[in-house]
Parts: C-alpha cells; sequence; structure tokens
C-alpha cells in the first residue's frame, strides 16, 4: 500500500515559538493531502484540507494565521504551528490521497495516514 | 446534521469473533471506512464498502447497508495484537470523511 511519511515524529518546544511538521507521499502523488489533531482518547478531527498549488481549505474553528499549511508539491504538504502554546500538544497527522489507487470501487477514496508527531509544548 | 455512532468500548475474548457496529448520517455517501488504532499511534486502513454487502479480508469482513445506513466489522479468531481502537468513517459527497469516536477493544486471555 501507499506509504506516507512524517516528520518529526516527536517534538518538545516552548511556549511562543513555531513549529513545523512536513508530511510526504513516498511512493505515490498526492493532489491533496489532511491534516488532523487528536486529544487523548478522542477521534480524529479534521483541521484542514491541503491542496496542492492552492490554498488550504480550514475547518471551522481552525485559526488559519496559527497552523499555517503549505502543500507545494505533489509529494510534500507542511503544517506551522506559529507562536505554540501548551493547548496546542497534541498528537498531529496527515494523510493523503492516492487517487490513482485501484483498489477500491471508483478509485481514490482512500486516505492513507503518516505515522503522527507529537507535539509538547512546555 | 452529519453523524457517526458507534460503540465507546467492548471486551471479547481471545480466539472468540467480535462485531462492532456503525450507524452512519450523512449529506451524501461516497463509501463507508474501517481503520484501526493502536494507542500512540497513527490509523491504519482496514476496509472499505461502498456497495451492499460483505466485504471479507482474511480475520476481518465488513458490512454495508446503505438503506439502514448502518455497516459493522467482524473480527474473527481474536488475537490479543487485535486489541486496538476501531474507527467508522463515512465519505459524504463532498469525499470528507465524517468520523466516530472509534471503539475501544479489548481483548481478554
Amino acid at each position: 500500500g501507499a506509504v506516507v511519511s512524517q516528520h518529526p515524529s516527536w517534538v518538545i518546544c516552548k511556549s511562543g515559538t513555531s513549529v513545523k511538521i512536513e508530511c510526504r507521499s513516498l511512493d505515490f502523488q498526492a493532489t491533496t493531502m489532511f491534516w488532523y489533531r487528536q486529544f487523548p482518547k478522542q477521534s480524529l478531527m479534521l483541521m484542514a484540507t491541503s491542496n496542492e498549488g492552492s490554498k488550504a481549505t480550514y475547518e471551522q474553528g481552525v485559526e488559519k494565521d496559527k497552523f499555517l499549511i503549505n502543500h507545494a508539491s505533489l509529494t510534500l504538504s507542511t503544517l506551522t504551528v506559529t507562536s505554540a502554546h501548551p493547548e496546542d500538544s497534541s498528537f498531529y497527522i496527515c494523510s493523503a490521497r492516492d487517487e490513482e489507487d485501484p483498489g477500491l470501487a471508483g478509485g481514490g477514496e482512500t486516505q492513507y495516514f503518516g505515522p503522527g508527531t507529537r507535539l509538547l509544548v512546555l | 446534521g452529519q453523524n457517526i455512532d458507534q460503540p465507546t468500548e467492548m471486551t471479547a475474548t481471545e480466539g472468540a469473533i467480535v462485531q462492532i457496529n456503525c450507524t452512519y448520517q450523512t449529506s451524501g455517501f461516497n463509501g463507508l471506512f474501517w481503520y484501526q488504532q493502536h494507542a500512540g499511534e497513527a490509523p491504519t486502513f482496514l476496509s472499505y464498502n461502498v456497495l451492499d454487502g460483505l466485504e471479507e479480508k482474511g480475520r476481518f469482513s465488513s458490512f454495508l447497508s446503505r438503506s439502514k445506513g448502518y455497516s459493522y466489522l467482524l473480527l474473527k479468531e481474536l488475537q490479543m495484537k487485535d486489541s486496538a481502537s476501531y474507527l467508522c468513517a463515512a465519505m459524504d459527497s463532498n469525499y470528507q470523511l465524517i468520523w466516530g469516536a472509534g471503539t475501544k477493544l479489548i481483548i481478554k486471555p
């Protein structure tokens, strides 16, 4: 299956600093990538949809100026948490849609997840 | 509104069979996904149903009834490593995934 990587896997930072998280599709091209946040014992919460070559689409309640998303190529999307605060501590997970996946009816709907990035803001 | 319901927690015995149910209400429908998530890890894809019926894949099977807005994940010959959360997600007309809160499955020896 398709492989998605994330870097870093762990990050600890001081309050007020910015943190960049990278999401890469390793063996396929992804026009669309998704950024999720997951707090302990809760389900995934979609933050934004990242579109290659255009602006990201943010979900209601997600501050676009705080969570900057850049999708500069078909294999890389980045999420930058600006001026991080302790309440931003969470598990950030990206996923990418393999639009040429032949395994599903209609193709392209499966999202493959990166391993996630744990952010701890002190 | 859009909504996914699945049980919060289930317990089963090693070697047994367990069925995890999921009901959904979405604006349009483009398929139903099941993902497995071990504690501290990202979800991994298990199955996708867009047509009514049962899809079997090894020890795991997934069923869909679109008219009832209902799906289940069936796990056979349970192993201790199957202890995880199982996430149900329905894809709406905009190809957005609507996620359930997940079912934590506890396997006892």
